[in-house]
């Protein structure tokens, strides 16, 4: 089966950071990408990571441990408008076809 | 960027009756995807489209489901007949084919409403 695992709230304050978990346990792996979703719209794509390592794309950063299934979505200098759904999402070899977590809702605080 | 585009955005059908939900990928994409959310819930795989075929399916894949993509116009999504279950936003989805990772594009989804 296909197990994706993400804590379903996160608060923050508005200028520091918050760290969205992510573990998961599937069948088959391809990398992991993270998306923002805002209500009633498209995932948007964040990053994707397939390698062992911390990958710094600026305001998000992602965290991947491929021998512990687990990763992490990193944001910093946390704005207001960072207040959304973050999804992890398993890719399986197959086709590109991603498996997601339920999604972590971020409030960000003033 | 790329977009794929959904039609309509907003559907209500009578339980019993056929829809079809319209998806136009990516214009050079050639890996087509369905993906089913219940509001407030988890993005769930619904099937994966190639080369006019279907390649993967799951469970929420109902025999009620079907897909195709005729002539490179539309890639649709028909539900006969729909259920009050499969009330739900639809995203489509597309990306390129390679034996590595290619990034997914999202349409902005159809929310259908059954009654």
């Amino acid at each position: 089966g296909q197990g994706v695992e993400q804590p379903d709230n996160l608060m923050s304050v508005e200028g520091t950071f918050a760290r969205v978990n992510c573990t998961y346990s599937t069948s088959g792996f391809n990398g992991l990408s993270w998306y923002q979703q805002r209500e009633g719209h498209a995932p948007v794509f964040l990053s994707y990571v397939v390698l062992d390592g911390l990958k710094d794309s600026g305001h998000f950063s992602t965290f991947l441990s491929r021998s512990n299934g687990y990763s992490y979505l990193l944001l910093t200098e946390l704005q207001i408008k960072d207040s959304a759904s973050y999804l992890c999402a398993v890719s399986h070899p197959n086709y590109n076809v991603l498996y997601f977590g339920s999604g972590t809702k971020l409030t960000v605080e003033p | 960027g790329p977009k794929v585009l959904q039609i309509p955005s907003h559907q209500i059908i009578d339980m019993g009756q056929m829809v079809t939900l319209n998806c136009d990928p990516v214009s050079n994409h050639l890996y087509f995807y369905w993906y089913k959310q219940i509001l407030g819930q988890q993005m769930e795989f619904l099937v994966n489209f190639y080369n006019g075929k279907v390649m993967e399916k799951s469970k929420l894949f109902k025999d009620q489901f079907s897909v195709e993509r005729p002539d490179g116009s539309y890639f649709t999504l028909k539900i006969q007949p729909t259920a009050l279950e499969d009330s739900a936003v639809y995203f489509c989805a597309s990306s390129l084919p390679g034996q590595g990772y290619t990034e997914v594009f999202f349409g902005k989804g159809t929310r259908l409403t059954v009654v």
